[in-house]
């Protein structure tokens, strides 16, 4: 079936480091690939997103790559600050008409000041 | 208004109360979805309504029942619960051309 693989499951890095969050889907199919950031307690919060005519996305700090032939896409953030400490998911979707977004398990990034 | 709004921020219900979970946007979507959260994981897709019809329902139990009644409002009643229904409750949104699902802050249910 459907499936989202994220590696790691956590991740600690120095305040200012960059940390790299991993994802391999399985449906060729995808065509959307979302990243949302969940603080404890709180809901899942878009911070980007990237579509499969595209292999790179950023903003600011955060970017997106996406290898299609490798079925895989990678988030990235760089300069990291205390605040970016949450849970991060990253999550796949065959887009218009399917509305699954099959989301990957989770990656707790904590940035130690 | 990019708000997904939810009621209410937490339930605490015995297995034999009835009780709601509510949900509104304005933001146009015709694509609502209820997913349920357990700790330290990822959200699981329960029902996806478009059009305000359902299209997706991801073999959820029968004590779980969907409801839309309009293009801005999404229901979800409980009855019957078993203590494992313990979890946040998600309500999203996104238009049916997909792209960014909008969640709600979520319902954090206790059945005791």
């Amino acid at each position: 079936g459907e499936n989202v693989e994220q590696h790691p499951s956590t991740l600690s890095v120095q305040e200012g480091d960059s940390a790299v969050i991993k994802c391999t889907y399985s449906d060729s199919a995808s065509n959307y690939f979302p990243w949302y950031k969940q603080e404890l307690g709180k809901r899942p919060q878009l911070i980007i997103d990237i579509r499969s005519n595209v292999g790179e996305k950023k903003d600011q700090r955060i970017a997106v790559t996406l290898n299609k032939t490798a079925k895989h896409f990678s988030l990235h953030i760089t300069e990291t600050q205390p605040e970016d400490s949450a849970v991060y998911f990253c999550a796949a979707s065959r887009g218009a008409g399917t509305y699954k977004y099959i989301f990957g398990t989770g990656t707790r990034l904590k940035v130690l000041a | 208004d990019t708000e997904v709004t939810q009621t209410p921020k937490h339930l605490v219900m015995g297995m034999t109360n009835k009780k709601s979970l509510k949900c509104e946007q304005h933001m146009g979507h015709r694509a609502m979805y209820w997913y349920k959260q357990k700790a330290k994981k990822p959200p699981e897709l329960m029902f996806v309504y478009s059009y305000e019809k359902l299209s997706i329902n991801e073999s959820v139990p029968s004590r779980f029942s969907p409801e839309c009644p309009n293009s801005s409002l999404l229901n979800l009643h409980l009855h019957a619960l078993q203590p494992e229904d313990s979890a946040l409750y998600l309500c999203a949104s996104s238009q049916v051309t997909g792209g960014e699902a909008f969640f709600g802050q979520g319902t954090r249910l206790t059945v005791v």
